[in-house]
């Protein structure tokens, strides 16, 4: 069972280039989330969806583009790089019911120099 | 909005010491309360959860209680080993809908 996966788990840029990160789930959740990680910050949402055709902004969605066209996948677009966007990049996805837990993959580091 | 505040780290404990860590929330209707970890290069894992007041979460010797009334849900572990060194986050999911506020983060270290 792969549960959430992400790729890649490591990419460096440079300030302006623009790249996907990649989510995909298997366990037909309706639910996924893009979280970024930063020191002392905890993890902060930045967009989510409730499934395939709908998507909504979270806490810190500037400078981020997202689409669910299928139900297994939720990629992330970075449009223009900035050094402010270095950060650990985590998905995650849950069932349509309230009190089911989050299922996190594991991860992009990404850096822009 | 919602809020969750928990203690800063890092916590440096002894094996099978006493680990606690607090955490308090700011929330509208009844949440659900969630402690998630993370151990160094991965990814974060629940470690328990609570749905309504009262409710007792417990994994691998941890546990924490959903205190409505000082809306607390602290984490509690009664003898702590190397291996439970980690990063521990505190997080609650709103009365409606799936999005989770997480806590800052606390970072334990256990010497042996």
């Amino acid at each position: 069972n792969a549960g959430v996966t992400q790729t890649p788990k490591f990419q460096v840029l440079k300030t302006g280039q623009s790249m996907t990160l990649q989510c995909a789930q298997d366990m037909n959740h309706e639910y996924m989330s893009w979280y970024r990680q930063d020191p002392g910050m905890g993890l902060r949402l930045i967009h989510y969806s409730v499934g395939a055709g709908i998507t909504d902004q979270g806490e810190v969605p500037n400078g981020y583009n997202v689409s669910r066209s299928t139900t297994e996948d939720f990629p992330l677009r970075l449009l223009s790089a900035a050094p402010s966007q270095t950060s650990v990049y985590f998905c995650a996805s849950s069932g349509g019911r309230n009190n089911q837990p989050q299922h996190f993959g594991d991860g992009t580091r990404l850096s822009i120099l | 909005g919602d809020s969750v505040t928990q203690m800063e780290g890092p916590v440096t404990l002894s094996e099978e010491a006493f680990l606690t860590i607090n955490c308090t929330y700011t929330a509208t209707g009844y949440p659900s309360l969630f402690w998630y970890v993370q151990y160094p290069g991965e990814g974060l894992q629940l470690l328990l959860k609570a749905t309504k007041a009262d409710d007792k979460g417990s994994n691998k010797g941890f546990e924490a209680t959903y205190r409505k009334e000082t809306t607390s849900f602290h984490l509690e572990k009664g003898s702590v080993q190397v291996s439970d060194s980690a990063v521990y986050f505190c997080a609650l999911r709103g009365a409606a809908g799936n999005k989770l506020t997480f806590g800052g983060g606390t970072r334990v270290l256990v010497k042996p």
